[in-house]
């Protein structure tokens, strides 16, 4: 089947403007991290939902951050406001949410979607 | 607060050589997963190999294995037979057990030389 998939993949912003990025996560998962990428560093957790609920959201930088999936399935990550530093890959991923041990639960990463705030 | 650190920000290394990325983590936690992913240009992450800390044996993967050294808090990625395709980012990541988000460290670029 299909992999995670986020759109757009490219989104330039004026300071101050408000986006949205979209996050597909593969059909079945129960789980759906976004993670925040600045260029030249590893990805930083942001925020966790295990289906529609939001069971983690201590990586969000601010108020400005706003994460949802009210389905269960397809996610947006809201950001208002936007500021220069909010430039960065912004990375989805979907594991399944079942834990055999011997799987470590992978998860899986979409392409992401590069943020420029100008 | 977990961390992760990788020490080399670049390395190098000729076609169908060997080479080897360091990896070290801090933790005070005895369950927990440790991984490598693949970040090619196009930015889609690739697990490229998993460890699980409760493991003694070192996890590999066809070219790839790591050498896990569990009291020294190591986990290092050997390719062997590095091909062209390698070339990428290489990131270390730490997930403590029953717990969700993935920790990451800053990265080395690999470069392969024809």
């Amino acid at each position: 089947g299909a992999g995670v998939s986020q759109s757009p993949r490219y989104k330039v912003a004026k300071r101050g403007q408000d986006v949205a990025l979209r996050c597909d996560p593969i059909s079945g998962h129960v789980s759906l991290f976004w993670y925040q990428q600045a260029l030249g560093q590893g990805p930083e957790f942001l925020t966790y939902f295990q289906n529609e609920a939001q069971l983690d959201k201590s990586g969000l930088p601010s108020d400005r951050f706003f994460a949802e999936r009210p389905e269960g399935s397809v996610s947006t990550l809201k950001i208002q406001r936007t500021q220069q530093e909010d430039s960065a890959v912004y990375l989805c991923a979907s594991s399944s949410g079942r834990v055999p041990r011997t799987s470590g639960y992978e998860q899986y990463f979409g392409p992401g979607t590069r943020l420029t705030v100008t | 607060a977990q961390t992760v650190t990788q020490s080399q920000p670049e390395m190098s290394v000729q076609e169908a050589e060997t080479v080897t990325l360091s990896c070290t983590y801090d933790t005070s936690e005895s369950d927990y997963y440790l991984f490598w992913y693949k970040q090619p240009p196009s930015r889609q992450m690739i697990l490229v190999i998993r460890q699980e800390a409760y493991k003694q044996q070192n996890a590999t993967e066809n070219r790839f294995s790591v050498n896990f050294q569990k009291a020294a808090k190591s986990f290092s990625l050997k390719i062997s037979d590095s091909q062209l395709g390698d070339a990428a980012m290489y990131f270390c990541a730490y997930r403590r057990g029953g717990a969700q988000k993935l920790v990451f460290g800053q990265g080395t670029r690999l470069t392969i030389n024809p």
